[in-house]
């Protein structure tokens, strides 16, 4: 799977966006973007993927880059329930295994 | 839906043990679950991969015959550190995920073991 660069930590005030950039120049063409979140001392929780076009949910909007080998994960209206470590992993969709490998991630700080 | 939890929640167990962690998927049949390792102020190591009925996939570094996982049905999977250490105290978390939605996992809340 193909290594992803985050920033080890953010600021954001609370109700402004925040942007989480990670950089994953060696993605392959296979290869998807997910993210997970970590609130301290319990279990990640799954945020959301995509491959090459744009993706939101309920929970966050994913920007890829037209060339794949950056994205930013977007937070629309931050909370102090959004503080947390976030995760961008890079990963074959359906391989042989659906194991995660989680690097550093990007520490999150919500401000009021 | 796709609730995973883990029992105990804590645990402090005497050097030389063995303690048993549960991870159970409640609300869904979880087809192969995953074993993490936390230390304080570090990511998540992962440690195994158990499909339900076959013997898990042990990462590189993870001791087999130290760390038993046994994923005997499709909504449980336990972890038993055998022989505990001081240096296996750590944040034990899993997560689960389904056949259909692979790209998925749900992850348990995690159990604190402290080996003394």
């Amino acid at each position: 799977d193909a290594k992803t660069t985050q920033p080890t930590s953010m600021d954001c005030a609370e109700g402004r966006a925040a942007n989480l950039p990670c950089n994953h120049s060696t993605i392959s063409g296979n290869e998807y973007v997910y993210w997970y979140r970590q609130i301290h001392s319990q279990g990640p929780q799954y945020i959301i993927h995509g491959l090459k076009n744009n993706e939101t949910n309920e929970m966050a909007s994913l920007i890829i880059t037209e060339d794949r080998k950056s994205s930013t994960l977007i937070l629309p209206h931050a909370t102090l329930r959004d503080t947390a470590v976030y995760y961008c992993i890079v990963r074959v969709y359906g391989g042989a295994t659906n194991k995660l490998i989680f690097g550093t991630g990007t520490l999150l700080a919500v401000q009021p | 839906g796709a609730v995973v939890s883990q029992h105990p929640s804590r645990v402090i167990c005497k050097s030389g043990t063995s303690v048993k962690i549960e991870c159970r998927s409640l609300d869904f049949q979880a087809t192969t679950m995953f074993w993490y390792r936390q230390f304080p102020k570090q990511s998540l190591m992962l440690m195994a991969t158990s499909n339900e009925g076959s013997k898990a996939t042990y990462e590189q570094g993870v001791e087999k015959d130290k760390f038993l996982i046994n994923h005997a049905s499709l909504t449980l999977s336990t972890l038993t550190v055998t022989s505990a250490h001081p240096e296996d105290s750590s944040f034990y978390i899993c997560s689960a995920a389904t056949g259909d939605r692979p790209y998925e996992q749900y992850f348990g809340p995690g159990t604190r073991l402290t080996v003394t």
